[in-house]
């Protein structure tokens, strides 16, 4: 079983859509968690970031942990074209023996159709 | 301000051959990363360094290896090049602090022939 696991879709969605984007994990050290967005070509870029359980809402997007379930969510409301791209999940444990390293999902690519 | 910058873009290789990559992280982020993702994964952690010491290291091989140096920029060394190693090679960067995240640039794309 690998330590964290994302379905990979593809995921299509009409334009307007709530979309929601789930990641599991079996380690119960990870303390942070992050979203990225990653576009063709690109580099990940940082959506959301979290270190503990409930949610958190920046704009249209919202991230949820529950560390009791070892479950967490992003959720993208009004969904948008240019929401098209690859969303990854990432945890890690922390700064611990001053080593920081992030453990990714596989990734889910997301299509808004306009 | 700029984010990470990473040089070459891209980057065609034979096996067996050496090659180097290189990042300047964010100004004022000490800690520097590097991860490997090959298509349709996540990224792999690889090495972390911090004030020039290598502070963490991923399931790699010797053939990978790392420096960072006084002004924070790092290099990444993969010697006798597979085609297992075609990928793209992501540098992040970071403040120290436990609740600082990793900021990516957008990688050197390796293709080994």
């Amino acid at each position: 079983q690998k330590e964290v696991e994302q379905d990979p879709g593809p995921l299509s969605v009409p334009e307007g859509a709530i979309v929601s984007l789930n990641c599991t994990y079996s380690n119960s050290a990870f303390q942070y968690f992050m979203w990225y967005r990653q576009y063709s070509r690109k580099g990940p870029e940082l959506l959301m970031y979290t270190y503990s359980s409930g949610n958190k809402e920046d704009g249209r997007f919202t991230a949820q942990v529950d560390k009791s379930s070892k479950y967490i969510s992003l959720f993208i409301r009004d969904s948008q074209p240019s929401d098209s791209a690859t969303y990854l999940c990432a945890m890690s444990e922390g700064v611990g023996a001053g080593s920081y390293q992030l453990t990714f999902g596989k990734g889910t690519k997301l299509s808004v159709i306009p | 301000d700029a984010g990470v910058t990473q040089s070459p873009t891209h980057l065609i290789k034979t096996r067996g051959q050496h090659v180097t990559l290189r990042c300047s992280p964010i100004s004022g982020h000490k800690s520097v990363s590097w991860y490997q993702q090959v298509l349709g994964q996540g990224p792999q952690f690889i090495f972390q360094y911090y004030e020039k010491e290598e502070r963490g290291r991923g399931n790699f091989p010797d053939r990978f290896s790392a420096r960072q140096f006084p002004n924070y920029s790092s290099e990444l060394n993969v010697n006798a090049l597979l085609l297992g190693d075609s990928a793209l090679y992501l540098c992040a960067s970071r403040r120290t602090g436990e609740a600082s995240p990793l900021h990516f640039g957008n990688g050197t794309r390796l293709t080994v022939t």
